[in-house]
């Protein structure tokens, strides 16, 4: 089956530096992917959709010079948290449109940010 | 914006029991699906259901869509510790292209299953 390779599982860093979290799908072509944000206990919120080739679409409230997404190929998305703070720990998520599957989601493992 | 409420938030139950959590919206969707979450991993999709008033069941669990694609339910009979999770509903919309679009996540229902 589909499946997307998140990296890393966990990362801590400290404030006011950046960290760059990867989201590959394996073995098939992702030309949409999702990226999500999960606070404790509480369930995702979705961050952006991110499109191959194009600018990333960031919801509400979001904010793109912070959440940097690139998704410059079909099997790579990348998010990159810039001068990060305590509040920005999360638990961050992708996930990826499968081609041909109208309703077909398949989501990474997560990836646990502390900054301290 | 589209919100998915579910209830219970929270449920323990003993091994054995029945239960049904309930996932409501005031929006319509084309499609419906239910997740389950382990601590620390991402969501595994449970079953997706795509017309109103659709029942699918996946060995204990029982899912339906509601007929007018607001709302959902899904019922586990027999409870066991294995079932133990954070439970989502998630509702997707389907855009003019004929592909799916971005899923709005319900409010999670945390299960506790004990022997």
């Amino acid at each position: 089956g589909a499946v997307v390779s998140q990296h890393p599982s966990w990362v801590i860093c400290k404030s006011g530096t950046s960290v760059k979290i990867e989201c590959r799908s394996l073995d098939f072509q992702a030309t949409t992917m999702f990226w999500y944000r999960q606070f404790p206990k509480q369930s995702l919120m979705l961050m952006a959709t991110s499109n191959e080739g194009s600018k990333a679409t960031y919801e509400q409230g979001v904010e793109k010079d912070k959440f940097l997404i690139n998704h410059a190929s079909l099997t790579l998305s990348t998010l990159t948290v810039t001068s990060a703070h305590p509040e920005d720990s999360s638990f961050y998520i992708c996930s990826a449109q499968i081609t041909r599957q109208t309703y077909g989601y398949t989501f990474g493992s997560g990836t646990r940010l502390t900054v301290v | 914006t589209q919100l998915l409420e579910q209830s219970p938030q929270f449920l323990s139950i003993q091994e054995g029991e029945n239960l049904t959590v309930y996932c409501n919206s005031s929006s319509v969707f084309s499609s419906l699906q239910w997740y389950r979450q382990e601590p620390g991993e991402g969501p595994v999709l449970l079953v997706t259901v795509v017309t109103g008033g659709e029942v699918k069941k996946l060995k204990r669990l029982t899912f339906q869509f509601g007929d007018a694609r607001k709302d959902s339910s899904l019922h586990i009979t027999a409870a066991q510790p294995g079932d133990t999770g954070l439970y989502l509903c998630a509702g997707g919309t389907v855009e003019y292209t004929g592909t799916a679009s971005k899923l709005t996540f319900g409010t999670g229902t945390r299960l506790q299953v004990t022997l």
